[in-house]
């Protein structure tokens, strides 16, 4: 069965500052990757998401994020945060079950910025 | 474009009592997901409905949750009787074919409080 894992549960970062959250992922066969956000009140919102081909992944509000298979990670970096990227962030796998795209959910990563 | 639709946004009820959730996907949209979340953990998978058929229910409590998508578009689920580990969000996702490439758009979810 596919996990996901991410090991820091709280992150602080001043405003202007880089981000990297890190994600660590289990599963068998060619993972589906993805980030979510998730805003106080909020359902998740989709970052980006890796299928396949080029391993740094390009998404919305200046988020990228790169699949190492050798080291089974997927992080999210962003070079310069701001105050509103404040939210908690969650990595999922994708699996295929019976037709349909199951995601395995994180824990999640809770990210504060000082401003 | 309408989002994922969901009521009510918070519900208080008292163990053993019965709830319901509400859910009206994007239009258009062939794939529902019901997910659990808990304080503290990232979203888990309850059910997947393709249109009105279940493609995965297999973390849904059956003794206690049951839900159903008639004709195809909106959904319900319920959970009767409530127990206090029941305390959560409910979310709702569509996707529109359930194909693993599919993005899930999530609702902003219920939050369901079991005193």
């Amino acid at each position: 069965a596919q996990s996901v894992t991410q090991p820091d549960i709280h992150i602080t970062v001043s405003e202007g500052a880089s981000l990297e959250l890190r994600c660590n992922y289990s599963y068998g066969a060619t993972p589906y990757l993805f980030w979510y956000v998730q805003s106080p009140g909020q359902g998740l919102q989709l970052l980006l998401k890796y299928f396949s081909g080029d391993t740094l992944v390009q998404g919305i509000k200046g988020f990228e994020a790169e699949f190492k298979r050798s080291q089974s990670s997927f992080n999210l970096r962003k070079p310069s945060v701001h105050w509103s990227d404040a939210a908690e962030y969650f990595c999922a796998v994708g699996a295929v079950t019976g037709g349909g795209n199951k995601l395995t959910f994180g824990t999640g990563t809770q990210l504060k910025v000082e401003l | 474009e309408a989002g994922v639709a969901q009521s009510p946004r918070y519900k208080i009820i008292e163990k053993r009592q019965s709830v319901a959730f509400w859910c009206n996907p994007i239009s258009g949209h062939a794939t529902l997901y019901w997910y659990q979340q808990i304080l503290g953990q990232g979203p888990k998978l309850l059910i997947q409905f393709q249109n009105n058929g279940v493609v995965d229910d297999s973390q849904l409590p059956k003794d206690r949750f049951s839900a159903e998508r008639l004709k195809g578009v909106d959904s319900t689920l319920k959970i009767q009787p409530a127990k206090l580990e029941d305390s959560a969000v409910y979310l709702c996702a569509s996707s529109l074919a359930g194909t693993s490439t599919d993005t899930q758009y999530f609702g902003p979810g219920t939050r369901l409080t079991v005193l």
